[in-house]
């Protein structure tokens, strides 16, 4: 199994500001994934983060505003840039093994 | 593009009793795995079940069972003898491995299950 520390759990934040978010595995894993849930809503791919390379973003979400790093096979960031009230939301990092999937505890944002 | 859809928003069940979580999919790969996560208020993702595409045996663990229809792209949740602790929002998600083992996880919108006391 893995283990995942997210954090912070929930933030409140100024539009315009940015907030990054970590995900700190307790093994080496080969892809991170970052979601976006909604209030109310599923879970929305943002991106894919593979150690020493480029994100690859899923339609509808720019590297400008989702800045991600992965320096290496245990951490990953995800950073909400110039962020709006719209981007209240909880965002969660996942990654995986094989079949199985393990998810952070997401981080609930509030823009005010 | 798999899509996964779960047609009921809310339920409600009463303690004990039975429940069942209606879950259909689109896809064109053969070999594929389905999964039920449920999302308690404190946000964590827990796996309930999952069930792998070739095998024709319906998935089991403890008090949740599913109905796997493979032809009919239908992936059932049913969950016996209800508990309060059972009061989450249940997702239903699809994961291939046919482009490079992208395991990419495609999620339902969601069922929002209330048990009553």
């Amino acid at each position: 199994s893995a283990v995942i520390s997210q954090k912070p759990s929930r933030d409140i934040c100024q539009r315009g500001t940015s907030l990054t978010i970590q995900c700190q595995v307790d093994s080496q894993v080969t892809m991170m994934f970052w979601y976006r849930q909604q209030p109310g809503q599923s879970l929305t791919l943002i991106a894919t983060a593979n150690q020493g390379s480029e994100a690859t973003y899923e339609s509808g979400f720019v590297i400008d505003k989702f800045p991600i790093s992965r320096p290496n096979l245990t951490f990953s960031t995800l950073t909400v840039s110039n962020m709006s009230p719209e981007d209240s939301s909880i965002y969660l990092c996942r990654t995986a093994r094989g079949t199985e999937a393990f998810f952070g505890q997401g981080t609930r944002l509030t823009v005010v | 593009a798999q899509t996964v859809t779960q047609s009921q928003p809310e339920m409600s069940v009463q303690e004990a009793e039975t429940v069942t979580l209606s879950c259909t999919y689109d896809t064109s790969e053969s070999n594929y795995y389905l999964f039920w996560y449920k999302q308690p208020p404190s946000r964590q993702m827990i796996l309930v079940i999952r069930q792998e595409a070739y095998k024709q045996q319906n998935a089991t663990e403890n008090r949740f069972s599913v109905n796997f229809q493979k032809a009919a792209k239908s992936f059932s949740l049913k969950i016996s003898d209800s508990q309060l602790g059972d009061t989450a929002m249940y997702f239903c998600a699809f994961m291939n491995f046919g482009q490079g083992g992208s395991e990419k996880l495609v999620f339902g919108k969601g069922t929002k299950l209330t048990v009553n006391p």
